[in-house]
């Protein structure tokens, strides 16, 4: 049982725009940022969205992020088949210590 | 080129122990947090532990609490996990990144993963 609850799994077709939930706590997302990776197949998570919102250099601005409150989203638009990936949110905790969601599995059709 | 390299897994029994490293290079090792974060085969992502620039500020899950044990050289540029009392459910593949700013969940740099099996 992940701290952080994501949906697990997602799907769209090419062009479509989807968006990933992450439900979390006032002990998380409520009083820290919010993190997103992405995870192709077989390779090592990839930092998308730092800071609830920012996207580093090189992540298309197909890629979005939001926060309110205790939840934050993910949004993918002009969806690609390369965008077909595992997607984590992932945030500080009081607890000291990292917590990420249980990850959504993204399909494109 | 920023580059994180995991060495060290393998197979051990139950019980048994296992120490990672991660090799850091292409950027100020000693200026930055690092953590270990695993993926169990067909499971998600789980935070592990981190260690602050100067190891002054360690953190574990409680999954591995009062098991392993973080650790760094920055004279060699050196992340470390030991890894003592293994069970079945530590089977996973172990990854060192680099925490941009400490305490927080923002990790820029991965390496490729070192897989541990806990079995007998």
């Amino acid at each position: 049982q992940s701290v952080l609850t994501q949906p697990p799994s997602a799907s769209g077709t090419p062009g479509q725009r989807v968006t990933i939930s992450c439900s979390g706590s006032s002990s998380n997302i409520g009083t820290n940022y919010v993190y997103w990776y992405q995870q192709l197949p077989g390779t090592a998570p990839k930092l998308l969205i730092y800071e609830n919102n920012q996207r580093p250099s090189g992540v298309p601005d197909r890629f979005s992020g939001s926060k309110s409150g205790t939840s934050a989203s993910l949004a993918i638009s002009g969806l690609r088949s390369e965008d077909e990936a595992d997607y984590y949110c992932a945030a500080w905790d009081a607890s000291l210590s990292g917590v990420f969601g249980g990850g959504t599995k993204l399909t494109v059709l | 080129e920023v580059q994180l390299v995991e060495s060290g897994g393998g197979l051990v029994n139950p019980g048994g122990s296992l120490r990672l490293s991660c090799a850091a290079s292409g950027f100020t090792f000693s200026s930055y947090s690092m953590i270990w974060v695993r993926q169990a085969p067909g499971k998600g992502l789980e935070w592990v532990s981190s260690i602050s620039s100067s190891s002054s500020h360690i953190y574990y899950a409680d999954s591995v609490k009062g098991r392993f044990t973080i650790s760094r050289d920055n004279a060699k540029n050196s992340l470390y996990l030991q890894m003592n009392s293994l069970r079945a459910e530590d089977t996973a593949v172990y990854y060192c990144a680099r925490d941009v700013s400490g305490s927080s969940a923002e990790f820029d740099y991965w390496g490729q993963g070192t897989l541990v099996t806990v079995s007998s």
